[in-house]
């Protein structure tokens, strides 16, 4: 157990809604990343926060967005899906912004049909 | 993040030593060598990391040349649960994510 919890699980929606994936850091932790993993992609970087403010963007599509609260858990909105969207969406966190090990959560498998 | 060659699959026997090589022969200074892996679809799990001397952890030993071109991480004693992706990562440690590649396959026969 990583200590970043993901939730929910599993997510099956159909093309065009929006869906909000939930991520909680470890404990102490006040960096998060977003990642994207697609059969064909490998695992793609999408956008980090450090303590509620975002500090680098990756390949994140416009439709995608995210933020971090105050108390640290941050969340991914996926709108306007597609069904390329259907993929692995990993949560890691980080005690700082970079030079630390990162540790993902479980994931969230997003169907999209 | 500098990029990293590692081969595709490799095979070891349970109970071996396996050893993963990676080589990262435009590495700059400032970066750091780090291992994750990744079993079936689960989160990446981190390994060990290191900037120029070697480093061990519970799980591994990463060893880095001296030249800092080219890394392997060994897995001690290998089981069926070791079993995965393995991705060597060469990184500054900025704040823009880790750049994960293809990685190796590495696949404990029993």
């Amino acid at each position: 157990d990583s200590g970043v919890t993901q939730t929910p699980k599993h997510l099956i929606t159909a093309t065009g809604q929006r869906v909000t994936l939930r991520c909680s850091p470890r404990s102490g932790d006040l960096s998060v990343y977003w990642y994207q993993q697609s059969l064909d992609q490998g695992l793609q970087f999408l956008i980090q926060y450090y303590n509620g403010e975002e500090r680098a963007k990756g390949n994140i599509l416009e439709r995608f967005s995210a933020q971090q609260f105050p108390d640290l858990h941050s969340e991914l909105n996926l709108s306007s899906l597609e069904l390329g969207d259907s993929a692995l969406y990993f949560c890691a966190s980080s005690v700082g912004q970079g030079r630390t090990e990162a540790f993902f959560g479980q994931g969230t498998r997003l169907t999209v049909v | 993040d500098a990029k990293t060659t590692q081969p595709t699959s490799m095979d070891c026997a349970e109970g071996r030593a396996a050893n993963l090589p990676c080589n990262h022969s435009t590495i700059s200074g400032n970066e750091y060598v780090y291992w994750y892996r990744q079993i079936h679809s689960q989160g990446p799990q981190y390994i060990i990391h290191g900037l120029k001397n070697n480093e061990t952890n519970e799980m591994a030993s990463l060893i880095i040349t001296e030249d800092r071109k080219s890394s392997t991480l060994i897995l001690p004693h290998a089981t069926l649960r070791d079993t995965a992706v393995y991705y060597c990562i060469a990184s500054g440690g900025g704040a823009d994510g880790l750049t994960f590649g293809k990685g190796t396959h590495l696949i404990i026969q029993p």
